[in-house]
């Protein structure tokens, strides 16, 4: 129940194509669905992030689909550029009032080809 | 600009040493900090919580006694890798939450630890 399960596990996309990873979660305890970028030798940033009560979050190239009843996350970056090249995790948080936790994916290495 | 630093950000040391790295919350203060360990094309793997002044909750699996983490002020969160071996060596990150409903984590730049 604690799982949150991400794929692909890596992905090659041209050069202003559209990258997608999706992610499931099984614990609807979770209200925080983030989307961290990290490239090699840093921290994960915060790319983007949704709450549950909304389907679709844009924030520039980057867009958040949300499916509640089915459980499921997806990033979408369009035009995806070579600096767009890292990994992406993907989490499920809950709130400090729940007893803060956060549970990531495993990952997705995309490289973006120029 | 970053909220949370690390130092150092790389450390190499012996095995059967002992490494501190320090965590630094930059712009407000953070009651309760995590320390997260990478290992290489792997997730994130919380470790432990840090919580100011008093004793940090530790994931299971963890070793609370080789894993020392000490947070002695509102600001700075320690974690002490006591009597290194070469299978600890990894990438330590930590965080802090924004606070508020939806507690955004802020990470670290991440500390390379090898031990040789």
């Amino acid at each position: 129940q604690q799982q949150v399960k991400q794929s692909p596990q890596s992905l090659i996309v041209q050069k202003g194509g559209i990258s997608i990873i999706n992610c499931a979660y099984e614990n609807t305890a979770f209200d925080y669905f983030p989307w961290y970028q990290q490239f090699p030798g840093k921290g994960p940033a915060l790319l983007i992030a949704i709450r549950p009560d909304v389907s679709e979050k844009k924030e520039g190239r980057f867009t958040i689909s949300f499916n509640k009843s089915a459980k499921q996350f997806s990033l979408h970056i369009m035009d995806s550029q070579p600096g767009d090249s890292a990994t992406y995790f993907c989490a499920a948080s809950r709130g400090e009032k729940k007893g803060f936790k956060t549970i990531f994916g495993a990952g997705t290495r995309l490289f973006v080809k120029a | 600009g970053a909220v949370v630093s690390q130092h150092p950000s790389r450390v190499i040391c012996k095995s059967g040493t002992s490494v501190k790295i320090e965590c630094r919350s930059l712009d407000f203060q953070a009651t309760t900090m995590f320390w997260y360990r990478q290992f290489p094309k792997q997730s994130l793997m919380l470790m432990a919580t840090s919580n100011e002044g008093s004793k940090a909750t530790y994931e299971q699996g963890v070793e609370k006694d080789k894993f020392l983490i000490n947070h002695a002020s509102l600001t700075l969160s320690t974690l002490t890798v006591t009597s290194a071996h070469p299978e600890d060596s990894s990438f330590y990150i930590c965080s802090k939450t924004s606070g508020g409903a939806f507690n955004e984590q802020f990470f670290g730049p991440g500390t390379r630890l090898t031990v040789l």
